[in-house]
């Protein structure tokens, strides 16, 4: 059973910093690209970033380039975003998401997301 | 960035009735591949979001055949034939031709 566990949240201060991991299961995971999507409380759907499986390429969202990085451990089949100088509007519910390899077959798992929140 | 319009944003449905949500992009979301990049995803009460369709027709794994996905280019639906009670949640279209990804607002079905 594919499974992918985020946790990490919590809350800190403005301009503080998390790491937010995402453990993977049940499938073999350096195979697969990953992507972590947000959604701020009563809010839709944001995505953040994208690493591809094995790490070479990377994309952000305008709204946290500079700030977060997204990376990953294959060997410990997990996922990484690091978030530096958090705002308030980064207070999110956090969700890593697989991806295909290949042909696009869409953001097929999810996880149960992690809560960030940004408050002093 | 390409945007993602989604109507209606609140669906009120009665069972076994029909339902459809029109999702239109600012670009058109055909890739070299010959397919478009839109999916669709749900996102019940209290859950992660799930797959229900990606490149605009393939239904995931697991989805019911009453959810259909149709469309090409800037414009695109998708219908469930008869709605049931599980289906309540939020419908969220996205494109994944280029990024950033990006989502519609989002609608709303809840059962009348």
């Amino acid at each position: 059973e594919v499974q992918l566990v985020e946790s990490g949240g919590g809350l800190v201060q403005p301009g503080g910093s998390l790491r937010l991991s995402c453990a993977a299961s049940g499938f073999t995971f350096s195979s697969y690209e990953m992507n972590w999507v947000r959604q701020a409380p009563g809010k839709g759907l944001e995505w953040v970033s994208y690493i591809s499986h094995i790490g070479t390429t990377i994309y952000y969202a305008d709204s946290v380039k500079g700030r977060f990085t997204i990376s990953r451990d294959n060997a410990k089949n997990s996922l990484y975003l690091q978030l530096n100088s958090l705002r308030a509007e980064d207070t999110a519910v956090y969700y890593c998401a697989r991806d295909g390899v290949g042909d696009w077959i869409g953001l097929d798992y999810w996880g149960q997301g992690t809560l960030v929140t940004v408050s002093s | 960035d390409i945007v993602m319009t989604q109507s209606p944003l609140s669906l009120p449905v009665t069972p076994g009735e029909p339902a459809s949500i029109s999702c239109r992009s600012s670009q058109s979301l055909l890739y070299i591949n010959g397919y478009n990049h839109l999916d669709w995803y749900l996102q019940k009460p209290g859950q992660s979001p799930q797959l229900l369709i990606y490149l605009t027709s393939n239904r995931a794994s697991g989805v019911p055949d009453r959810f259909s996905g149709s469309g090409s280019g800037t414009d695109f639906t998708l219908r469930i034939s008869r709605v049931e009670a599980e289906d309540v949640g939020v419908y969220y279209c996205m494109q994944a031709v280029q990024t950033p990804i990006t989502f519609g607002q989002g609608t709303r079905l809840e059962i009348k």
